[in-house]
């Protein structure tokens, strides 16, 4: 049972602003949510987490409404540099007690000149 | 310095052989994981170690087996190796174990069974 939904792909201009929308409908009580980046030919990397409301760094915010069951990153100014896969993640609650953070397919974002 | 480095970056090996993965992190973390991602993009926790003592254990083959001499250390031996265990597979760290904890990825090692 897949823990999040995300869109496939989805391509952008730069310097527009760029919204990621990420379904996680069975979400648990005490699941964050957290968003990664990978570059081709990296590992991936963190670049924000949150419970509920707005969370902001200097590279994103994140949105989550009051239920939870979904958030969007958003990206602000896009550059060609932030051509990447985004995965949306939330800990999959596993029975052993170890929470796992469950990477699904993630997004692939392109930045268009 | 590199935060969490793996040797080899590329492997290329033969079907049958058996061979192994290190990785280290200098960021003086707790835990340590593997991942494997295959050529769909998939990216699939293995083991985690925390501490040198093993914590998750995925369905993963006999054939695959970690070992942590330390806790900045964790390496993957595989025996036998098949043409499914073509991937890319990642190292990663955090300071404690628990899913919340920012993860640090080491580049990868991408492996090819020939």
């Amino acid at each position: 049972l897949a823990k999040t939904t995300q869109p496939i792909s989805m391509d952008s201009y730069e310097g527009q602003e760029v919204n990621i929308t990420c379904s996680h409908n069975n979400i648990a009580t005490n699941d964050y949510i957290t968003w990664y980046q990978q570059f081709p030919s990296q590992g991936p990397r963190f670049i924000i987490q949150g419970y509920k409301t707005k969370v902001t760094n200097e590279v994103a915010s994140l949105f989550i409404p009051a239920d939870r069951k979904s958030s969007t990153l958003s990206l602000p100014r896009v550059s060609l540099s932030d051509t990447a896969v985004y995965y949306c993640l939330v800990g999959d609650g596993a029975e052993d007690g170890n929470n796992r953070l469950a990477f699904g397919k993630g997004n692939q974002v392109v930045v268009i000149p | 310095d590199t935060a969490v480095s793996q040797t080899p970056k590329y492997l290329v090996t033969q079907m049958g052989n058996d061979k192994s993965i290190k990785c280290e992190q200098n960021l003086g973390h707790d835990t340590m994981y593997w991942y494997k991602q295959d050529s769909k993009k998939f990216l699939k926790i293995m083991f985690s170690y925390n501490n040198k003592e093993l914590i998750i254990n995925e369905t993963v083959p006999n054939r695959f087996s970690p070992k942590s001499p330390d806790k900045a250390h964790l390496n993957l031996h595989i025996n036998s190796l098949e043409l499914g265990d073509s991937a890319v597979y990642f190292c990663a760290s955090s300071q404690v174990s628990g899913v919340y904890n920012e993860q640090f990825f080491g580049p990868g090692t991408r492996l090819t069974v020939l």
